[in-house]
């Protein structure tokens, strides 16, 4: 069970638009539509902001939104604001109910 | 509002178990739609799964950590645990515990995290 790829890092102006990769295998990413993200500031536990590739939790601006093709996965983030700085992490079902995560990606909001 | 709770030992030495509990408040660790579980991350790194559990008592481990790996739940005190044995340097983390929803890719509360070191 190897980590996802992610970039360990991004970087953005306000208003402008960033994507974060994230790369599996078919027995993760590509195998499955479960892949999540999960935005983690420092010192606090992370917090869902997309679900099964492409949901929104409630109360998740629309400013995010996740897609997948074929082992990669994909969150963007459009209007970036100052608030957005902080770590991103992707996740993927493995099959036989177990998880993996990526390697985070730090966005910086230039 | 669902919350989770961590506890146990903040220092652990090395070769010995590392054991901690989570309590959830809010709701039941009874629920048929939610899967329980460990997560942790060491200082500076990212997220590794640990292990899941069902209400039931289904268990699921990350294959890396099975072998050092029990999780447990203890549906009468609304708790869950995790014992980690043989501990080194290297299992130093911090150790979140979180709902999984059941038929989802969500992870959706997590609990504030408690720092294991492991030292002698």
């Amino acid at each position: 069970q190897s980590a996802l790829t992610q970039p360990a890092s991004v970087s953005g102006s306000p208003g402008q638009s960033i994507t974060i990769s994230c790369t599996g295998t078919s027995s993760d990413v590509g195998g499955y539509n479960y892949v999540s993200w999960y935005q983690q500031h420092p010192g606090k536990a992370p917090k869902l902001v997309i679900y099964d590739v492409s949901n929104r939790p409630s109360g998740v601006s629309n400013r995010f939104s996740g897609s997948k093709s074929g082992n990669t996965a994909s969150l963007t983030i459009t209007g970036l604001q100052a608030e957005d700085e902080a770590d991103y992490y992707c996740s993927s079902y493995t099959g036989s109910s177990t998880w993996v995560f990526g390697g985070g990606t730090k966005l910086a909001v230039l | 509002q669902l919350q989770l709770q961590e506890s146990g030992p903040g220092l652990v030495k090395p070769s010995e178990t590392l054991s901690l509990t989570c309590t959830v408040s809010g709701g039941s660790i009874n629920n048929r739609d939610s899967y329980w579980g460990w997560i942790r991350q060491s200082p500076g790194k990212g997220l590794e799964y640990i292990a899941n559990i069902y209400f039931r008592g289904s268990t699921w481990y990350n294959p890396s950590l099975k072998s050092r790996v029990n999780i447990s739940v203890d549906t009468s005190k609304n708790q869950f645990s995790l014992n980690l044995t043989t501990v080194t340097a290297a299992d130093a983390a911090v150790y979140y515990c979180a709902r999984q929803v059941g038929g989802s890719s969500q992870i959706d509360y997590w609990g504030q995290g408690t720092l294991v070191t492991v030292s002698s």
